[in-house]
């Protein structure tokens, strides 16, 4: 079956314009989550959803930061104000059920602020 | 300060043979351990993980790993690796299998 999709895949603005980035997961996956990567580094987990609710969004890392999930499916990660520093590729990925469950992540949003 | 640590950042190795990929940690319990692999152009995936039980974990395309708590240790091993193996390996590890404190990443080359 179709795997996490996110788009747009490339996404460049200017600092200080808002951005959204989609996520799609894997159809009946009640878990999501946004994580960052940046160049040269490991993954910082940003947000958890369990159905339409985030358990836990002590990941993200200021009030420009925002996540819904609606209909627990698609959910939708938004930057405002991008600062240069948000230049990273923003990776969703999606389990059955949470807890111990396998993630299977998406191919992930570079994100580059100008 | 809790760490992972992957030592080496691109390891070159010859197609056919084998493979250790290096991961220390720094935590104040067992935590859980996951390998994830990136491939250019594809997501994460998971190869392996350890929450409990065998310290030899078994994971898929060929790789195992191999928890030795006495070194905080979890180092990923393939006996003999595939041009298609090439690609970012990331050791990960935490309380969950979310909240993960993430290596830096190890680049694998396979040389023909």
């Amino acid at each position: 079956g179709a795997g996490v999709s996110q788009s747009p895949s490339n996404k460049v603005t200017e600092k200080g314009k808002d951005v959204e980035l989609r996520c799609d997961p894997i159809s009946g996956h009640t878990a999501l989550y946004w994580y960052r990567q940046s160049l040269g580094q490991g993954l910082e987990f940003l947000i958890y959803f369990q159905g339409n609710s985030a358990p836990d969004k002590s990941g993200l890392p200021s009030d420009r930061f925002s996540a819904e999930r609606t209909g627990g499916s698609v959910s939708t990660l938004t930057i405002q104000r991008t600062q240069q520093e948000d230049s990273a590729v923003y990776l969703c990925a999606s389990s059955l059920v949470g807890g111990k469950d396998t993630q299977y992540f998406g191919p992930g949003t570079r994100l580059t602020v100008l | 300060a809790q760490s992972v640590t992957q030592p080496d950042i691109h390891i070159t190795v010859s197609e056919g043979a084998s493979l250790e990929l290096r991961c220390n940690y720094s935590y104040g319990a067992t935590p859980y351990l996951f390998w994830y692999v990136q491939s250019p152009g594809q997501g994460l995936q998971l190869l392996l993980k350890y929450f409990s039980g065998d310290t030899l974990v078994q994971g898929i395309k060929g790789f195992e790993a191999e928890f030795k708590r006495s070194q905080s240790s979890f180092n990923l091993r393939k006996p003999s690796v595939h041009w298609s193996d090439a690609a970012e390996y990331f050791c990960a590890v935490g309380p969950s299998n979310y909240q993960l404190i993430w290596g830096a990443g190890t680049k694998l080359i396979i040389k023909p």
